[in-house]
């Protein structure tokens, strides 16, 4: 079964602070995406990578940013965080082509910028 | 560009009442489309999906749903909700470039 881990279930951290979110998938997929989740607002994609150092930016890039040095590993970074980004945060995969295979998820990261 | 729209805010049934949750599309060529659900305190997981052939698919959990291309429609149903069916529930649609496009969910209370 494929296994989205993401480092952290809870996050607080302080305005201005850099931060960084760590997913890690243990089925050699190819693609690999950032979704936050916001009450009445579903899940945006942040961005979106299909392989190991390319990266598309999805929906509501602003003010994250996102490294993807291994294939297994996919990072956001909040460059300078602000209140504005208090948000769930969930990572995905897939396998590539995957215009017909689900995306797995992970639990997810409650992150809380004060 | 692409868009889910699903109607319903907010749910409240009790148990073993019918359920039929709405999602609307707005991608007029092929599509491919997903229902998610999402329960308390865990990660989001496929109910069902349909690609392609039977419109009706069926899904884990007693769930269906039902592809009408003429209606831009892909609505979940359920003939007798449970209590453990309280969740959120995401309607999705793949997007060009391998990534999915969601509805904005819709909130299922099942009273006991």
């Amino acid at each position: 079964d494929v296994k989205v881990t993401q480092s952290s279930r809870y996050l607080v951290k302080r305005t201005g602070e850099k931060v960084f979110l760590e997913c890690v998938q243990d089925m050699d997929h190819e693609n690999m995406f950032w979704y936050r989740q916001d009450p009445g607002l579903g899940l945006r994609l942040i961005y979106f990578s299909y392989d190991v150092k390319m990266k598309e930016k999805g929906d509501i890039p602003e003010g994250y940013s996102v490294s993807r040095e291994k294939k297994e590993r996919f990072s956001l970074i909040l460059e300078s965080a602000s209140t504005n980004q208090t948000s769930m945060y969930l990572c995905a995969s897939s396998p590539t082509g995957a215009y017909n295979q689900p995306q797995h998820f992970g639990d997810g990261t409650r992150l809380s910028i004060l | 560009a692409q868009s889910v729209s699903q109607h319903n805010h907010h749910v409240i049934l009790s148990e073993a009442a019918s359920l039929e949750l709405g999602c609307n599309y707005s991608y007029g060529g092929t599509v491919n489309l997903f229902w998610y659900v999402q329960y308390p305190g865990q990660h989001l997981q496929l109910l069902l999906k349909y690609f392609s052939g039977d419109p009706l698919v069926k899904g884990i959990k007693g769930f269906e749903a039902e592809f009408i291309k003429s209606k831009f429609s892909f609505n979940l149903r359920k003939p007798s909700v449970q209590w453990s069916d309280t969740a959120e529930y995401f309607c999705a649609v793949a997007g060009s470039q391998g990534n999915l496009i969601f509805g904005k969910g819709t909130k299922l209370s099942v009273k006991p």
